[in-house]
């Protein structure tokens, strides 16, 4: 079984420009997942998807961040414009859903590591 | 923020038993426990979860309490490849900073 997929694995770029980070989770999972990991802090959820619709977007930093999941497949996440304290690892994850359930296991990719100079 | 606490870090001997614990005294009803772990530079591991009983698999057991306040990840036999940093978190995806358990030879 193919597992999460995510793309560029790493990213360097100048403060104020803009990136995109892409994600393809396992075939047949509903819930997918961005996280940000900072060095040394664990994986802080910024958003969670169910299909196409956003379940959780509390932690994401909307000013700057924004994320699509337009058929429920793949899914995107950009930041415009990056700073320097965006330096992290943009980890994606995904789940099947199971209705009356709150959540099945997650499983992760491997991360894209941004830096922001 | 998170509704697990753990410790730090711990350290355990080759071959022995590691026992990690977590506090989670905020749980609700319907919300299970999960335990992922971490090595360097690749994204969490899914490790096993449970609701109120114990569980086992191939990787691990979990402990749950009767009142589900708090479990423990039991590693029976743990090698240098065990160490990591290891998650407990509940149903709201939300991670702390985990335990950086070290296997020691």
């Amino acid at each position: 079984e193919a597992g999460v997929a995510q793309s560029p694995r790493y990213k360097i770029i100048e403060k104020r420009q803009s990136v995109a980070f892409w994600c393809n989770p396992i075939s047949g999972h509903a819930t997918l997942y961005w996280y940000q990991q900072i060095l040394g802090q664990g994986p802080k959820l910024l958003i969670q998807f169910q299909n196409n619709g956003v379940v959780d977007d509390s932690q994401l930093p909307k000013d700057r961040f924004s994320a699509e999941r337009l058929k429920g497949v793949d899914s995107t996440l950009k930041i415009q414009p990056a700073k320097l304290e965006d330096s992290a690892v943009y980890l994606c994850a995904s789940s099947l859903f199971y209705p009356g359930r709150w959540n099945t296991e997650a499983f992760f990719g491997q991360g894209t590591r941004l830096t922001v100079v | 923020d998170a509704k697990t606490t753990q410790p730090t870090s711990m350290d355990c001997a080759e071959g022995r038993a590691a026992n990690l614990p977590c506090n989670h005294s905020t749980i609700s009803g319907n919300e299970y426990v999960y335990w992922y772990r971490q090595i360097h530079s690749q994204g969490p591991q899914y490790i096993i979860h449970g609701l109120k009983n114990n569980e086992t698999n191939e990787m691990a057991s979990l402990i749950i309490t009767e009142d589900r306040k708090s479990s423990t990840l039991i590693l029976p036999h743990a090698t240098l490849r065990d160490t990591a940093v290891y998650y407990c978190i509940v149903s709201d995806m939300r991670f702390g900073a985990g335990t950086r358990l070290t296997v020691k030879p």
